[in-house]
């Protein structure tokens, strides 16, 4: 059972362009959830969200940023026309329920 | 005033050493995780706890909820024990907040 799994790791992009990071929770996980952590910062969550539902997005910018986790394929968070302040590592975490969390290795944002 | 204040901030110790890590905090909440971040950030989940007291080898964590403080203990510290110790609140069902964490060296 492979754990959470990210992609890509690193992702460079210019100001402008979109950025789509990716989580496949683990299997089973019908759980998942996205934190962003800024350079010197610690982890701020995003998003939490249950197979094709947003449950709560109160940690989300309220422009640019979106999320989905859809019935078949991993969990995707855009980040439309990148700014330098974007660049974070995003962390998707997977639970089989409220509770217990098991953290991907990261996407690391670099905007140019 | 952060809601997850964790204590020290950076820490140094030496092989072999017991290090305790500190972490209060200021919000209901309905589990505490222990969180282990080494160089090149990958997160891995060292404990849940909502009460009591948990072992895993040579690390254990305990909780206080009546005083809102948790501790966690890495007894005959490693130098492959240096990471950033990162204390997180549940507070609800859905959000997690986090403290900045602490960055431990063990020197051989």
């Amino acid at each position: 059972n492979a754990g959470v799994m990210q992609n890509p790791r690193h992702l460079v992009r210019r100001r402008g362009q979109e950025a789509r990071l990716r989580c496949s929770p683990m299997k089973g996980h019908s759980h998942v959830y996205w934190y962003r952590q800024l350079p010197e910062e610690g982890l701020k969550f995003m998003v939490y969200l249950q197979k094709e539902n947003i449950i709560d997005e109160s940690g989300m910018p309220k422009e640019r940023f979106s999320a989905e986790f859809p019935k078949e394929g991993p969990s995707i968070l855009r980040i439309q026309q990148v700014v330098r302040g974007d660049s974070a590592a995003y962390f998707c975490a997977s639970s089989p329920w409220v509770g217990e969390a098991f953290f991907g290795q990261g996407t690391r944002l670099t905007v140019v | 005033k952060n809601e997850v204040e964790q204590s020290p901030q950076n820490l140094t110790a030496q092989e072999g050493e017991f290090i305790t890590i500190n972490c209060s905090y200021s919000v209901g909440i309905s589990a505490l995780h222990w969180l282990q971040q080494h160089p090149g950030g990958g997160i891995v989940s060292l404990f849940m706890l909502s009460s009591g007291k948990k072992k895993h080898g040579r690390l254990i964590a305990t909780i206080n909820i009546q005083e809102k403080h948790s501790s966690l203990h890495i007894t005959a510290s490693h130098p492959r024990d240096s990471a950033v110790y990162i204390c997180a609140v549940r507070v609800g069902n859905n959000d997690m907040r986090f403290g900045a964490g602490t960055r431990l060296t063990v020197k051989p």
